[in-house]
């Protein structure tokens, strides 16, 4: 079936660094990309979204780059700091984004 | 605006036990969605509604059932627990028809332990 793989599934960075979060998919109908953040205790929160008509978008700190050929997609985040830290979860859907599937998340330790 | 809220936020269940969380949002969401959190395996759908009346399956069905009572609330029924049925669960809804975004927006989960 459909398929999403996330790597790292942990990653420690110093404050200002910049971390990068990988994901590919399986499912070549895949036409929507969001990157959901969730911070300890409560539920999953969109930070960016990307579709497959795009090959990168960029809010702030946070960009995502889309390879659709290759089923890859990236999230970026640039000068880090320790409120960035929690678990980042990337994800992938088709039209109308009624079946979404999640990769396994990762965890984003941020060290002050 | 509350969002999506779901009841109760945490639960201890006895293995043959019965229960069903509730979830209800007030964003005038068609979509809603029940997902199921375990360490290291991500979000995995149970079940999702796609409008008011009808329901469908998702990854991972077995042992729930769901009843979409109105356009507002959702509810998640495990008829008789089992140990694996211990995680976090979370309903979401989402608005559809024409939109660029299809974000998701999550209520803040229920613990459930069976024992």
């Amino acid at each position: 079936g459909e398929n999403v793989e996330q790597h790292p599934s942990t990653l420690s960075v110093q404050e200002g660094d910049s971390a990068v979060i990988k994901c590919t998919y399986s499912d070549s109908a895949s036409n929507y990309f969001p990157w959901y953040k969730q911070e300890l205790g409560k539920g999953p929160q969109l930070i960016i979204d990307i579709r497959s008509n795009v090959g990168e978008k960029k809010d702030q700190r946070i960009a995502v780059t889309l390879n659709k050929t290759a089923k890859h997609f990236s999230l970026h985040i640039t000068e880090t700091q320790p409120e960035d830290s929690a678990v980042y979860f990337c994800a992938a859907s088709t039209t109308g984004g009624f079946k979404t599937i999640f990769g396994a998340g990762t965890r984003l330790f941020v060290k002050a | 605006n509350a969002g999506v809220t779901q009841t109760p936020k945490f639960q201890v269940l006895k293995t043959g036990q019965s229960m069903t969380l509730q979830c209800a949002q007030d964003m005038n969401h068609n979509s809603m969605y029940w997902y199921r959190q375990d360490p290291g395996m991500g979000l995995r759908l149970i079940y999702y509604s796609a409008s008011e009346g009808t329901t469908d399956k998702g990854e991972v069905p077995n042992g729930y059932n769901v009843s979409r009572l109105n356009k507002r609330e959702f509810s998640l029924r495990l008829e008789s627990a089992a140990p694996s049925q211990t995680s976090v669960y979370f309903c979401a809804s989402i608005r559809t028809g024409g939109f660029s975004s299809y974000e998701q927006y999550f209520g803040p989960g229920t613990r459930l332990t069976v024992t």
